[in-house]
């Protein structure tokens, strides 16, 4: 069978290693897809989203893979920095609203 | 600044006081939508507007809970008799008709004590 990444509520991460967040999603009528950051005391940041019908979507150090089969998704941050520390959730917009997975706390260290 | 802004940032009350929260969303975003995030847990869909029209209302939202958006613009959220269990952080987002992503605003953390 696939492997899917586990989620993990909390990663640790070597300043300048590779960051995998995990996250399953429930819907699988849900379209769009989206990964926050949210620092602490302010309100979720938009990262990068990605459409149903891709499953791959790079930005800038961030790429996001979508696996519709088993209804999952990640975040992968390159060359991760101590600015990177933070809580990611993913989100899934059905009917026009987003619910939102149980976040993954991210520790940088020096 | 144009993002999405809310006031006041926090709030502390007693409980069975009333609150009110504003919400003013990019000014070009017809799309408003209030949620709430406790510790430890993303944010929860509470409702959502299209201009001035309240389209959805989730089930976490009580009869306590009243939100109003009368020129499509700012939004208000009131909530009436409140309890220790509506302190969290209550958030606000918009977004375009067409546009996916939902811009958020910092938040205001409401604490009853």
């Amino acid at each position: 069978g696939e492997s899917v990444g586990l989620h993990l509520p909390t990663l640790s991460v070597q300043e300048g290693d590779n960051s995998i967040i995990n996250c399953a999603y429930s819907n699988s009528a849900s379209d769009y897809f989206i990964w926050y950051k949210q620092e602490s005391g302010k309100g979720p940041q938009f990262i990068i989203d990605i459409r149903s019908n891709m499953d791959k979507r790079q930005g800038q150090r961030v790429t996001v893979l979508l696996n519709k089969t088993v209804k999952h998704l990640s975040l992968q941050i390159a060359a991760t920095q101590p600015g990177d520390s933070a809580v990611y959730f993913c989100a899934e917009k059905y009917s026009r609203k987003l619910s939102f997975g149980a976040g993954t706390t991210v520790t940088v260290r020096a | 600044d144009t993002g999405v802004s809310q006031d006041p940032r926090h709030k502390i009350t007693k409980r069975g006081q009333n609150v009110t929260f504003r919400c003013d969303p990019i000014s070009e975003h017809n799309r408003l939508y209030w949620y709430r995030q406790t510790l430890g847990q993303g944010p929860e869909f509470l409702t959502y507007f299209q201009n001035e029209a309240q389209l959805e209302k989730s089930r976490l939202l009580s009869d306590r809970f009243s939100a109003e958006r009368p020129k499509g613009s700012f939004s208000t959220l009131e909530i009436q008799r409140t309890e220790q269990g509506d302190s969290a952080m209550y958030l606000c987002a918009s977004s375009t008709t067409s546009g996916n992503e939902q811009f958020f605003g910092p938040g205001t953390r409401l604490t009853v004590l």
